[in-house]
């Protein structure tokens, strides 16, 4: 069945760039009509939908991240990548990725990346 | 961006009740809704989409209704592994938005 599975630096200087990879197995990125997206859940708190991308290249943002934020999908390696600019403390959070239809599913187990000097 | 409440944050209930949880969106987002159970240190796994259509492989004790504004997920007989924190989410409007969550303690 399919598998997410995210990637990327656990600890990130504040002012850095925040850079994670989510790899798909178990079937194609640019299989259907679904997308593919990071979400995101501070410590103890809840989600927030960050961004998603078709492997077509089209891309979505939350408007409150869209100026740090960019999204990109790799076909040929079946993965879809995250960087987040200008990180701060607040952008602590385990990251998630996961496919997107209606609702999103199936979901990748989660990253945490904490950002600390 | 469209705002979804969820009440009650918290929930306590006895093994075998019926649960519900309703949430609410600041505007009509058809059906455009899904229901996730997170347990902790867990993804968030989906339940319910467009509102009361119940994903492949979950128990029929989770359902889900609602339209436009108004949602409600329900647990009937509440079993133990259902001890979790419960999100609503809408998918009519960027950006996607989550409710806050309902954490359900067994009493």
């Amino acid at each position: 069945q399919l598998q997410l599975q995210e990637s990327g630096s656990g600890l990130v200087k504040p002012s850095q760039t925040l850079s994670l990879t989510c790899a798909v197995s178990g079937g194609s990125i640019s299989s259907g009509g679904y997308s593919w997206s990071w979400i995101r859940q501070p410590p103890g708190k809840g989600l927030e939908w960050i961004a998603y991308i078709y492997h077509s290249g089209s891309t979505y943002y939350n408007p409150s991240l869209k100026s740090r934020v960019t999204i990109s999908v790799d076909s040929s390696k079946n993965q879809f990548s995250l960087k987040l600019s200008s990180v701060a403390a607040a952008d602590t959070a385990v990251y998630y990725c996961a496919r997107r239809g209606g609702g999103f599913d199936p979901w990748g187990q989660g990253t945490l990346v904490t950002v600390s000097s | 961006d469209i705002q979804m409440t969820q009440s009650p944050s918290s929930l306590s209930a006895s093994v075998g009740d019926r649960v519900t949880i309703t949430c609410q969106a600041s505007q009509d987002i058809t059906n455009y809704l899904s229901w996730y159970q997170q347990k902790p240190g867990k993804a968030p796994k989906l339940l319910i989409y467009d509102a009361s259509n119940l994903e492949t492989g979950v128990t029929s004790r989770f359902s889900g209704s609602g339209s436009g504004t108004d949602f409600t997920f329900t647990i009937t007989s509440l079993q133990p592994e259902d001890i979790a924190t419960y999100y609503c989410q809408q998918y009519d409007n960027i950006p996607i938005t989550f409710g806050q969550g309902t954490r359900l303690e067994i009493k």
